[in-house]
């Protein structure tokens, strides 16, 4: 089964970037990375992906390691808003569609 | 477009009763997949449909079970429910499969307790 390693919590201030690691050492060639982030009282919702190159969208941005071992996502200015749970993970044919525990961020002024 | 719907949003079963949770996906999605979330456990893979087929499943026990229908709305049922199936059941549907770079789009979940 495909797994994934995320710090339990991570805290950031409010217009500060922030950098929120995974280690997937299980990852096969074709495999994407996957992020995804659940607000209080709701079901995950899809952040950003991508497969070797670093990627970026209005949300934020992925950094993906040469060996494709671990990847990072970047929010440049967390907000309030930004406060969740993030969820990294990668899907392929070998692999199932798994979870870690995730990454609680919590934001302040 | 509608976003992906389960029913019912909240429900309370005692020990050795039954379930069955439903989810609509997305329209013209044909992957429905489902997820329980424990507190301290983060989200734990239960099994995934394509077109009526389960291709996943995860490390759960026998009593849960699903299927997929031909308009790609899924069941879950959990039997002989013990405390411990006491969790939010989150299903997520994709276009495609897994294996694919497509995204999961996750519905609102619903809270099972069991007493």
């Amino acid at each position: 089964d495909a797994k994934t390693t995320q710090p339990n919590s991570m805290e950031s201030n409010e217009e500060e970037p922030v950098h929120l690691p995974c280690n997937h050492s299980t990852i096969s060639g074709t495999d994407y990375i996957h992020w995804y982030r659940q607000l209080p009282s709701q079901g995950p919702e899809y952040v950003i992906h991508g497969l070797t190159s670093n990627v970026n969208n209005r949300m934020a941005s992925l950094a993906i390691a040469e060996d494709r071992k671990s990847s990072t996502l970047i929010l440049h200015r967390a907000t309030l808003r930004d406060a969740a749970v993030y969820y990294c993970n990668h899907t392929g044919t070998a692999s199932k569609l798994t979870f870690g525990t995730g990454t609680r961020l919590q934001v302040t002024l | 477009k509608a976003g992906v719907t389960q029913t019912p949003r909240y429900l309370i079963k005692t020990r050795g009763q039954q379930v069955t949770l439903s989810c609509s996906p997305i329209s013209g999605h044909r992957s429905v997949s489902w997820y329980q979330q424990t507190p301290g456990q983060g989200l734990q893979f239960l099994f995934e449909y394509f077109s009526e087929t389960q291709r996943n499943k995860g490390n759960f026990p026998g009593r849960f079970s699903g299927r997929q229908f031909s308009n790609s709305r899924s069941e879950m049922n959990v039997s002989t429910l013990e405390l411990g199936d006491s969790a939010l059941y989150l299903c997520a549907s994709m276009f495609g499969y897994s294996g694919t770079q497509e995204t999961q789009y996750f519905g609102p979940g619903t809270r099972l307790l069991v007493l």
